[in-house]
């Protein structure tokens, strides 16, 4: 099976600087790599995903992520933070094996806290 | 419909009382999944569902927990004898019929929000 860590579940930043939020994969096939953003209350929205096309991949409000093979990596990145990108991230991946159909693995997520 | 529909969208319920969770998946959809989402965890996969059948149920914590999906549409997620430790969200979503590799993104709903007292 297929796994996501998420390193740093709480990262703090202040508005207009850049967010780095990290996510390391396992995977013993090409994997499918996706990222969610949460606001309070809500359910998971996509924020974009990598299906072995570009390594980087822009998604929507700014955001992008580029997928590493040799670093097992697809960190997510905004050069610029805004009050309203303070949400909960989840990374995860996706298990197309013949057997299992498409499952999905995801990290145990990331707080982002913008400084005023 | 439009998007992923679960209802209720919160739940307070008495300790021992069963309850019962339902999801809607977006028309057409195939792959249905439960996911578990208690406060300040991360997702904790329940079951999918391909159609009415569930390849994949590994995620059920104990035999209380139960799910099913009839007409390859609606799914019923249930917790018989609920306990304090269920309370979480519960979090359905669903995805396009799924060929091998594709990468198919899965679309989530706003959650039911379970307190168990």
């Amino acid at each position: 099976a297929q796994s996501v860590t998420q390193l740093g579940s709480h990262v703090s930043v202040s508005e207009g600087a850049l967010v780095l939020l990290r996510c390391n994969y396992s995977s013993s096939v090409p994997p499918y790599l996706f990222w969610y953003v949460q606001y309070p209350n809500q359910g998971l929205q996509l924020l974009l995903k990598y299906t072995s096309a570009a390594t980087l991949v822009k998604g929507i409000n700014g955001f992008e992520a580029e997928f590493k093979k040799s670093e097992t990596s697809f960190h997510l990145t905004k050069p610029s933070a805004h009050m309203s990108d303070a949400a909960e991230y989840f990374c995860a991946v996706s298990d197309a094996g013949p057997n299992t159909g498409n499952q999905f693995y995801f990290g145990t997520g990331t707080s982002l806290t913008v400084i005023p | 419909g439009a998007g992923v529909s679960q209802s209720p969208s919160n739940k307070v319920t008495e300790k021992g009382k069963d309850v019962e969770l339902r999801c809607d998946p977006i028309s057409g959809h195939t792959a249905l999944y439960w996911y578990r989402q208690s406060l300040g965890q991360g997702l904790e996969f329940l079951i999918y569902f391909q159609g009415n059948s569930a390849p994949d149920k590994s995620g059920l914590p104990s035999d209380r927990f139960s799910a099913e999906r009839t007409g390859g549409s609606v799914s019923t997620l249930t917790i018989q004898r609920t306990q304090q430790e269920d309370s979480a969200v519960y979090l359905c979503a669903s995805s396009p019929s799924p060929p091998v590799y594709s990468g198919n993104t899965i679309y989530f709903g706003e959650g039911s929000w379970l307190t168990v007292v």
